[in-house]
């Protein structure tokens, strides 16, 4: 079957780093997505990785590699406004996507 | 910007009644989804739609049915609102398929069925 796994909930502090894991079995795949979502809003964009390799945009980036099955999302110079949920989806071989159910990171002053 | 809108925020329903989820983008967009989101679940597929007046079952259609009459609404119908599925609804839009492009969201719906 197909599954995605990530930490259900996480803790940080304000102004360290943090890496959000994602690991993922899929029946093809088509790239890995990372979306924000805050308490009660819709989830938004955050990135796309479909080769191996480090994708960096501004204080997030995220990884890849499909030998593992593996993805991260590093969050730099964390802000309370961090505070969310961050979801991890996986195109699979129709073009599917298939949804982790979300890591909640809590950002600690 | 791609916007996708929900026609309600809040909703409360009785038990048996008949409920409408509309939702609209703006972006031309081919694909269409419908979720629902429940604490420790994750985003759950109920139906998508490739293209109008097609449409295909998620994961977990039981329940629902959907409405694809024009290109830009797709609508969720709950023939028989029952308490099991208060929940939050969300649509979402993509551009095609075989594609690999994000998907935008609308802003949700929480339903409480009473």
């Amino acid at each position: 079957g197909q599954n995605i796994d990530q930490p259900t909930e996480m803790t940080a502090t304000e102004g360290a780093i943090v890496q959000i894991n994602c690991t993922y079995q899929t029946s093809g795949f088509n790239g890995l997505f990372w979306y924000q979502q805050h308490a009660g809003e819709a989830p938004t964009f955050l990135s796309y990785n479909v080769l191996d390799g480090l994708e960096e945009k501004g204080r997030f980036s995220s990884f890849l590699s499909r030998s593992k099955g593996y993805s991260y999302l590093l969050l730099k110079e964390l802000q309370m406004k961090d505070s969310a949920s961050y979801l991890c989806a996986c195109l699979d071989s129709n073009y599917q996507l298939i949804w982790g159910a979300g890591t909640k990171l809590i950002i600690k002053p | 910007d791609v916007k996708v809108t929900q026609s309600s925020r809040y909703l409360v329903k009785r038990t048996g009644e008949k409920v409408f989820l509309e939702c609209v983008q703006d972006m031309d967009h081919e694909n269409m989804f419908w979720y629902r989101q429940d604490p420790g679940l994750g985003l759950r597929l109920i139906y998508f739609s490739y293209d109008v007046k097609m449409k295909e079952k998620g994961d977990i259609p039981e329940g629902y049915s959907v409405s694809r009459e024009k290109k830009e609404r797709f609508s969720l119908i709950l023939e028989s609102a029952s308490t099991n599925q208060t929940s939050m609804y969300l649509c979402a839009s993509s551009l095609g398929s075989e594609v690999s492009t994000e998907a935008f969201f609308g802003q949700g719906t929480r339903l409480t069925v009473v």
